[in-house]
């Protein structure tokens, strides 16, 4: 069956450090998001890619970048881990205006 | 930028109806989503309406759309234990494949 996975589900880093959050999906859509959630603010957009080499800042991108080498992947990189990191990230994908597919979750602490 | 809002927790007892309500503001969006979210996990899709229905029915949800105001709500008939989680309200921004998600109800049956 097809699926999306994120690694690790757990982190926990260092401020400063830098952080890649695995997302790997195999629907093989070309549509790919990144999420962060928390309490109070639902979930904000972080980054998006609408295919292979294209890559979109949302609505909270500052300190995140991500790379889309391949239809299945679209790691998300915190280049210098700060506090106000520390969330819940999910990555979905999905094929053109469809239901979105999600993740089960990376739950991030930045100490 | 596009605004959803939903209030933050609702409480009912087991066997009553459940209704959660969500208004935006984007008159463009032409797919409006009710996502679940279970403790621990990812988002699930559980209905969605497209912009030209007021009303869409699957099983014990119901979903009602006023385009006039604005307003999405999803009922839930004879809540059960099972149904209790954060629902999140989510509307299609910009004219792309992009999802604004509202900042999710809490749903809370008792017995």
């Amino acid at each position: 069956d097809a699926e999306i996975t994120q690694s690790p589900r757990h982190k926990i880093t260092e401020t400063g450090r830098q952080v890649t959050l695995a997302c790997h999906q195999t629907w093989n859509h070309n549509n790919m998001f990144w999420y962060r959630q928390d309490l109070g603010h639902g979930l904000r957009l972080i980054h998006y890619s609408y295919g292979v080499q294209d890559t979109n800042k949302g609505e909270v991108s500052d300190g995140y970048s991500v790379s889309r080498s391949n239809t299945e992947d679209l790691p998300l990189t915190l280049e210098s881990a700060a506090s106000s990191q520390t969330s819940v990230y999910f990555c979905a994908s999905s094929e053109s205006e469809g239901e979105q597919f999600f993740g089960p979750g990376t739950r991030l602490t930045v100490l | 930028g596009e605004d959803v809002e939903q209030s933050l927790f609702l409480s009912v007892r087991e066997g009553d109806s459940s209704v959660i309500n969500c208004t935006y503001t984007d008159s463009s969006s032409t797919y409006l989503y009710w996502y679940k979210q279970e403790p621990g996990a990812g988002l699930q899709l559980l209905t969605y309406i497209f912009s030209n229905m007021d009303m869409k029915q699957d099983q014990r949800l119901t979903v009602l759309l006023n385009k006039k105001d604005k307003h999405l709500s999803l009922r839930i008939a004879d809540t059960q234990t099972g149904d209790s989680a954060i629902y999140f309200c989510a509307v299609i921004t910009g004219g792309g494949n992009k999802l604004t998600f509202g900042t999710g109800t809490q749903l809370k049956v008792e017995l």
